[in-house]
């Protein structure tokens, strides 16, 4: 109940092609979802979140989709750069409760 | 500049000794967290704490030991008892996770067995 799956474990996109991570949870007390990005030898950063309360948040290149009914969010890198080369991980929490539960991690190579 | 630091960035222990690792924030967050990564499994969450000389234990807290004495300073004691401790190891902290604040993470110490 409290995992997220998180898929694909490594992803290889051609520069300028568009990056999809999927995540998926059964907790339906979860109520924020983050996505954060770290950088080989780095600490995890916060790159982009969203509440279920809508289903689509975009900042720049990156895009969260959100769908509740299916219990699943996905992350969407448009026109990918090799600076996007990073691992990416999935994230939820019920907010009041002071954990994150993070997905296994996408590990992406944008190809030159 | 403001941040959290992590101290050594490279740790290695011998079978039977105890180590700790540093960590160190001048967010003046009241959450601190240590996580441990090893690859395909993502971050998981090893002890938690929310306030000065108070932590719970997280997912995997089994051969490791926290202390918060301060509300700068989270260490984490890698015990013997610890019988997989390669890894690497993330602090993080925070406002309050709470409210959704974010984390921000140091850069990480990389503990490996001799």
């Amino acid at each position: 109940q409290q995992q997220v799956k998180q898929s694909p474990q490594s992803l290889i996109v051609q520069k300028g092609g568009i990056s999809i991570i999927n995540c998926a949870y059964e907790n339906t007390a979860f109520d924020y979802f983050p996505w954060y990005q770290q950088f080989p030898g780095k600490g995890p950063a916060l790159l982009i979140a969203i509440r279920p309360d809508v289903s689509e948040k975009k900042e720049g290149r990156f895009t969260i989709s959100f769908n509740k009914s299916a219990k699943q969010f996905s992350l969407h890198i448009m026109d990918s750069q090799p600076g996007d080369s990073a691992t990416y991980f999935c994230a939820a929490q019920n907010t009041g409760f002071q954990k994150l539960v993070f997905g296994t991690g996408t590990r992406l190579l944008v190809s030159p | 500049d403001g941040g959290i630091t992590q101290s050594p960035k490279y740790l290695f222990r011998k079978e039977g000794q105890n180590v700790t690792l540093s960590c160190e924030q001048n967010l003046n967050h009241d959450a601190m967290y240590w996580y441990r990564q090893d690859p395909g499994q993502g971050l998981r969450l090893i002890y938690y704490s929310q306030i000065v000389n108070d932590f719970q234990k997280g997912d995997i807290a089994e051969g490791y030991s926290v202390s918060r004495e301060k509300k700068e300073s989270f260490p984490l004691t890698v015990t013997s008892a610890q019988k997989n401790p390669t890894a690497f190891y993330l602090c993080a902290s925070s406002g309050q996770l709470a409210t959704n604040e974010k984390l921000f993470f140091g850069s990480g110490t990389q503990l490996s067995v001799l």
